[in-house]
C-alpha cells in the first residue's frame, strides 16, 4: 500500500489482558514512531526505532510497555496487562532517510480497556 | 522544557470566512514547525511544514502557515474555510534529536 497501514483499528481488551499492535510503515521509510493519543489530546511520543534499531524509548509510560521492529520494517507495539489508563489511540509514523523530520502516519488502533 | 501551545481549544467559522489558528513554540532554537490535520476516525495528515527560509509557507488544501521569529508563532490561515474543513488541527515542533511534540489540538466547526 502507500500508506502507513495499522492493525487492528479498534481493539478491546479486559484490564490485564495483553495486547499487541501492529504497524506496516511505508515502503523503504527507515524511520518509525509511535505514539499515544488520549482522548482530547495531542499524540505523545511512546518510542522510535531507525531500521531495527530502537534508538529512543523515553515515552513509553511504564516497563508494561514494549515495541519491537526486528527486520526493520514492521512494527509491533506491545502492551502487558493493560490498565483502562492505557485506553487511547495509538498512532504509527515513519519517514524517510531524505526527509526524516517529515512523518506520515497511519489511522491509528483505537484501544479501549474495560 | 520545549512545548507547544495551541490558545484555542475549539473555534467555530462561517463557510467562506477567513481562518486563522494559532500556535505558539517554546523551543532554546527555532524548531522545525509542521501543522495537521486529523479527521475523525483518520490519522494525521501532513497540511504544511517550516524549515527556513521564506516565512510564509504553503500548504495543502489552501492552507498557508507564517512564522513570526519575534512572537514564537507558527499560526494557520485560510482564507475561505469549506465545510469539509472541519477537523481537528495540531501544531507540532521538533528540535535536533528530540521527539516531535504536538500541542493538544483546536477543533475546528464549520458552519453554514
Amino acid at each position: 500500500g502507500a500508506g502507513v497501514s495499522q492493525s487492528p483499528r479498534y481493539k478491546v481488551a479486559k484490564r490485564g489482558q495483553d495486547v499487541a499492535l501492529r504497524c506496516d510503515p511505508i515502503s523503504g521509510h527507515v524511520s518509525l514512531f509511535w505514539y499515544q493519543q488520549a482522548l482530547g489530546q495531542g499524540p505523545e511520543f511512546l518510542t522510535y526505532f531507525q531500521n531495527e534499531a530502537q534508538l529512543d524509548k523515553s515515552g513509553l509510560p511504564s516497563d508494561r510497555f514494549f515495541a519491537e521492529r526486528p527486520e526493520g520494517s514492521v512494527s509491533t507495539l506491545k502492551i502487558q496487562r493493560t490498565q483502562q489508563e492505557d485506553s487511547a489511540v495509538y498512532l504509527c509514523a515513519s519517514s524517510s532517510k531524505t526527509a526524516s523530520y517529515e512523518q506520515y502516519f497511519g489511522p491509528g488502533t483505537r484501544l479501549t480497556v474495560t | 522544557a520545549q512545548s507547544v501551545t495551541q490558545p484555542d481549544i475549539h473555534i467555530t467559522v462561517s463557510e467562506g470566512a477567513s481562518l486563522e489558528l494559532r500556535c505558539n513554540y517554546s523551543y532554546g532554537a527555532t524548531p522545525y514547525l509542521f501543522w495537521y490535520v486529523q479527521s475523525p476516525g483518520q490519522g494525521l495528515q501532513l497540511l504544511l511544514k517550516y524549515f527556513s527560509g521564506d516565512t510564509l509557507v504553503q500548504g495543502i488544501k489552501g492552507f498557508e502557515a507564517e512564522f513570526k521569529r519575534s512572537q514564537s508563532s507558527f499560526n494557520l490561515r485560510k482564507p475561505s474555510v469549506h465545510w469539509s474543513d472541519a477537523a481537528e488541527y495540531f501544531c507540532a515542533a521538533v528540535s535536533g534529536n528530540t521527539p516531535l511534540v504536538f500541542g493538544k489540538g483546536t477543533r475546528l466547526s464549520v458552519i453554514a
